[in-house]
């Protein structure tokens, strides 16, 4: 079936060093990604969204990149702190007359100090 | 600006029992999506309102069912809870339904 999934359950990093954190969808239907961060007993976080007529997003410490070719989203963090640490999820968003999102099953990163 | 709330923060349940939980969309948000989130998992999506009316349902049997009021605020019912039903419930609301979701955090739900 369709699904969005991602590539690493657990990234861990230093602080001060870049993450990258990968995501591979399957319905070239979806027109829209978001990623989301959550943290323990929380709901998820907007952190950047992108839609499939562009490649690159810019954020405040963030990028995302999207390779429509092989259906591949990757979330950039420069220099990583310790408050990144949180399970972060790519989701997509497919358009059937309503919008849902469909989530992957999230990467836990984690930063030490 | 005040962001989605949702209560109750938790809640205890048996099986066969019925629940109701609720959703204050952010200020101006028209859509409200409801997703169930189990332990480890992301988020799945159960249904959407728009303008007091459902715009979309997820693969959930019909015990799940909801509402959306005049000021947009929402309730999720899920009836006949099972086991399975334990999970993290969230809300989430947006401008409009193709617009990006905001997310409360969630009423943990738990069955006994």
């Amino acid at each position: 079936g369709e699904s969005v999934g991602l590539h690493l359950p657990t990234l861990s990093v230093q602080e001060g060093d870049n993450s990258i954190i990968n995501c591979a969808y399957s319905n070239s239907a979806s027109d829209y990604f978001i990623w989301y961060k959550q943290e323990s007993g929380k709901g998820p976080q907007f952190i950047i969204d992108i839609r499939s007529n562009m490649d690159k997003r810019q954020g405040q410490r963030v990028t995302v990149l999207l390779n429509k070719t092989v259906k591949h989203l990757s979330l950039q963090i420069a220099a990583t702190q310790p408050g990144d640490s949180a399970v972060y999820f790519c989701a997509e968003n497919r358009h059937s007359g309503y919008s849902t999102l469909t989530f992957g099953k999230g990467t836990m990163l984690l930063v030490s100090p | 600006e005040t962001g989605v709330t949702q209560s109750p923060t938790h809640l205890i349940k048996t099986r066969g029992q019925q629940v109701t939980l609720r959703c204050s969309s952010q200020s101006g948000h028209n859509t409200v999506s409801w997703y169930q989130q189990a332990l480890g998992q992301g988020p799945q999506f159960i249904f959407q309102y728009y303008r007091e009316e459902e715009n979309g349902r997820g693969n959930f049997p019909p015990r799940f069912s909801g509402l959306q009021f005049p000021n947009y605020s929402s309730e999720l019912n899920v009836n006949a809870l099972e086991l399975d039903d334990s999970a993290l419930y969230l809300c989430a609301s947006s401008l409009a339904p193709n617009q990006p979701q905001h997310f409360g955090d969630g009423t943990r739900l738990s069955i006994l």
